[in-house]
This record gives C-alpha cells, structure tokens and sequence, in this order.
C-alpha cells in the first residue's frame, strides 16, 4: 500500500522548454503533496507544499512563477518548472501524505531527473 | 529550529557485519522522527518511524532505531548488513504541517 507514482522519470529538453512533472498516489488520497529538489550527493530540500484545492506554499528562495504547482483532485499534483534553464536541471521528487496529521509518514515517488540542456 | 544532524557522511563496512547510523536532532517540542532509504536514481522508502510509545522501533529489511530523548539521538542499527543495503539512509524530523526536515544522508557502503 501507499504507492506514489511520479512521472516522467527523466527528462532531457532544450532550455526554455516548460517541462511538467506528475505525482499521483495510486491508493490512498492524499491531502498534502510535498515537492522536493534534490542535488548530487545531497539531502532533500523542501520547495513546497500541495494541499488539494487551494494554493501551494512555497519555501524560502523558490520562485512560484518559476515552478507552479497545481494539486487538482486528492490523488495528483504537478509540478510545472516554466521556462526550464540549465540551472534548474536537478532530481526532483515529490511525496504525498494520507491525511492531514503530522505524525503520518510521508510517501516518496522514485523521482524525475531533469536535464536542461 | 528543528534541525537533523547525521554525523556520518559515509560508512563502509564489511558484509554481515553489524552497522549503525548515526542521528541526532533538536527540537524545543515533541517530535516525530523517521528514518528513510534511497536507492540510486529512487524516490525515498520509508525504513521505520517514532512517534511515540516504546523507543525501540523496528523497521523494514531487519532494521531498528532507538529513540533517546535525553541525548537527542535517533541511531538505526542492524545486527548483519548485506550487499543489498548499500544506499543512502536519511533521517528526518517532523515539524509543523507536517514538514520533513532532513539530514544530511549518510551513505552505506557494504563490501564483500
């Protein structure tokens, strides 16, 4: 149980290329959907968080208008990274948490790896 | 601030030998914490988690952590590594709305 899938898993594309990647938890809903940047041999850094029906909230230092991000329905958010540069050419992954409490664990997809070349 | 520290970077050891990975965090407030794995090019698998009750916790694929509160520790342990564990492990904290604070990874490397 508590299946995430993300997808595309990896994405090579021109820079300004808008690229979108989907996170959809396959047997639960998820109320909250997490979406993290990951670089080489480093941890996760949170870049927002997804409840369904209303706006995502971003951390510190990430740009809404660069990487928007919809949670439409309990079981898929996206996230669109607009106008893509070389700079933004990362692992990205996104999580998804069944219910609203914070002691509930999250549940990772397996991730996209964006080249932006 | 909560914040995780994992003072290992990397650990190597030796097939069948006993490992542990080492975790601590600061918290003012009651925390939730979580040990995940991740394989090369994967999304994170959670291990095992605390949140609260007894503070020996067992996991997934024969692993166990100890939450100590007075030391600030959450170290996860296994009695007898295999090859297929080698991965980075990250331990994590829960925070408010239920936000992952992450350390650095530590990577496990199981050699024959």
């Amino acid at each position: 149980g508590a299946v995430v899938s993300q997808h595309p898993s990896r994405v090579i594309c021109k820079s300004g290329t808008s690229v979108k990647i989907e996170c959809r938890s396959l047997d639960f809903q998820a109320t909250t959907m997490f979406w993290y940047r990951q670089f080489p041999k480093q941890s996760l850094m949170l870049m927002a968080t997804s409840n369904e029906g209303s706006k995502a909230t971003y951390e510190q230092g990430v740009e809404k208008d660069k990487f928007l991000i919809n949670h439409a329905s309990l079981t898929l958010s996206t996230l669109t990274v607009t106008s893509a540069h070389p700079e933004d050419s990362s692992f990205y992954i996104c999580s998804a948490r069944q219910g609203a409490r914070s002691n509930q664990p999250q549940h990772f997809g397996d991730g996209t790896r964006l080249s932006i070349l | 601030a909560q914040s995780v520290t994992q003072l290992d970077s990397q650990v190597p050891v030796f097939e069948e030998a006993p490992v542990e990975l080492r975790c601590n965090y600061s918290s003012s407030v009651s925390v939730y914490l979580f040990w995940y794995v991740q394989y090369p090019n994967q999304g994170l698998q959670l291990l095992l988690k605390y949140l609260s009750g007894s503070t020996l916790v067992k996991g997934i694929n024969g692993f166990e952590a100890e939450f100590n509160k007075s030391q600030t520790s959450f170290h996860l342990r296994k009695p007898s590594v295999h090859i297929s564990d080698t991965a980075e492990y990250f331990c994590a904290v829960s925070v408010g709305g239920g936000k992952l604070i992450f350390g650095q990874g530590t990577e496990l490397s199981v050699k024959p």
